[in-house]
């Protein structure tokens, strides 16, 4: 079945630790994204690719890294350099740009917490 | 400022009933609405695409309205399952911002109970 793949489903982390947190993809999506969720918030962008060796910051990129070295897969890296880590991280792919009408697969998440 | 706004923001049904999900936009100018299922600790799941050009789109017991000129959309669902317990979350595209083109609401939290 094609989808997208997050791993792993739960991580925790000390403070002052980076972490990546994996994100693959078999559906042959051009676009990949990575959100953050909070309680209480709407998702909320931090990067995203619209190809290959190419990715652009979103409204939360401080403290995140990303790379997109092939099609299927879009790791993030949480720096110590995030303030408030601890949150659900979801990755997702689209056939086209978002502002286009193909919809956002969405993977089932990773929820990172940092003591 | 481009917003989404969601009511309410959570509500309560009998099984077997049917509920409607009010959406609210600032968006402008605006390329699509989508209207989103997540279920508790999953990752969202599209329901609804509709351009500006539609009034309603359909997917099973899910209807969407979409009312352009008073930027409000609604969703339907009938008929209400357990299974249906989960936050609805509207969604606005911007167009030609590729990647940052999604504003994205809070959500309605929806519980259905036997």
């Amino acid at each position: 079945d094609g989808g997208i793949t997050q791993s792993p489903k739960y991580l925790f982390r000390k403070e002052g630790q980076n972490v990546t947190l994996s994100c693959e993809q078999n559906l042959n999506h051009d676009a990949m994204y990575w959100y953050r969720q909070d309680p209480g918030q709407g998702l909320r962008l931090i990067y995203y690719s619209q190809i290959v060796n190419d990715f652009q910051k979103g409204d939360i990129a401080e403290g995140y890294s990303v790379s997109r070295e092939k099609k299927e897969s879009f790791p993030l890296t949480v720096t110590s350099a995030q303030k408030n880590p601890t949150a659900f991280y979801l990755c997702a792919s689209s056939l086209e740009g978002s502002s286009y009408n193909s919809p956002l697969h969405f993977g089932n998440g990773t929820r990172l917490t940092v003591t | 400022k481009n917003q989404v706004e969601q009511s309410p923001q959570s509500l309560i049904i009998l099984e077997g009933k049917n509920c409607t999900l009010q959406c609210n936009y600032t968006v402008s100018p605006f390329s699509n609405l989508r209207w989103y299922k997540q279920d508790t600790g999953r990752g969202p799941v599209s329901l609804t695409i509709m351009t500006f050009s539609e009034n309603t789109k359909s997917n099973g017991r899910y209807t969407a309205t979409l009312d352009a000129d008073t930027k409000q959309s609604s969703l339907h669902i009938t008929a209400s399952q357990l299974s249906d317990s989960a936050s609805y979350i509207c969604v606005v595209s911007h167009p030609n911002q590729a990647g940052t083109a999604l504003i994205f609401g809070k959500g309605t939290t929806l519980s259905v109970s036997s």
